[in-house]
């Protein structure tokens, strides 16, 4: 089975404080993605990468980089967290690039940003 | 503009009832129409997914259709179990090439589905 892990379930960060959100699939797939999800507005893709070293950003991808040294793991960094960052961040990964192939989801990291 | 609808935005029902999800969207080009479940503090699990030329797919007791002339889905639970409860996301794939399709998929907004027993 795919196992898709977060380094963290709940976080609480004050403003201004730089955060990481760490990522890692034991599949080894070649995408992952960073979304986060929000009452109402369902899940919204931050950033993604297809390689190692490589990253695309997505729907939202300000105030939010991403790093990827590894092909397992995949980092979300908030540079200097702010309160509207408060949110749950969902990290995924996927096989390959077909648009049917399957994203596999982490548990999801809850970030609260005082 | 790509979007994908879902109604309704909550249900309740008793246990071993049968409940009908739908989904709608305008989505070009269509690739493929996936439904995920998601229990409460946990990640997405995909449950079906259905290209163009399928219009039902089946999952145990989780049957999706697809009518791509109308562009609507739906996710039909039979005897619904207290374990169904969950939010059941609907999300297309606004794209038919290889290469930067991962990166093209349009969330729905979910329905949440409380089974009470």
């Amino acid at each position: 089975d795919v196992k898709v892990t977060q380094s963290s379930r709940y976080l609480v960060k004050r403003t201004g404080e730089k955060v990481f959100l760490e990522c890692v699939q034991d599949m080894d797939h070649e995408n992952m993605f960073w979304y986060r999800q929000d009452p109402g507005l369902g899940l919204r893709l931050i950033y993604f990468s297809y390689d190692v070293k490589m990253k695309e950003k997505g729907d939202i991808p300000e105030g939010y980089s991403v790093s990827r040294e590894k092909k397992e793991r995949f980092s979300l960094i908030l540079e200097s967290a702010s309160t509207n960052q408060t949110s749950m961040y969902l990290c995924a990964s996927s096989l390959g690039d077909r648009s049917t192939d399957t994203q596999y989801f982490g548990p999801g990291t809850r970030l609260t940003v005082l | 503009k790509n979007q994908v609808e879902q109604s309704p935005q909550s249900l309740i029902i008793l246990e071993g009832k049968n409940c009908t999800l739908q989904c709608n969207y305008t989505v070009s080009p269509f690739s493929n129409l996936r439904w995920y479940k998601q229990d409460t503090g946990r990640g997405p699990v995909s449950l079906t997914i259905m290209t163009f030329s399928e219009n039902t797919k089946s999952n145990g007791r989780y049957t999706a259709t697809l009518d791509a002339d109308t562009k609507q889905s739906s996710l039909h639970i039979t005897a619904s179990q207290l374990s169904d409860s969950a939010s059941y996301i609907c999300v297309v794939s606004a794209s038919l090439n290889y290469g930067g399709s991962q990166g093209n998929l349009i969330f729905g907004k979910g329905t949440k589905l409380s089974v009470k027993p």
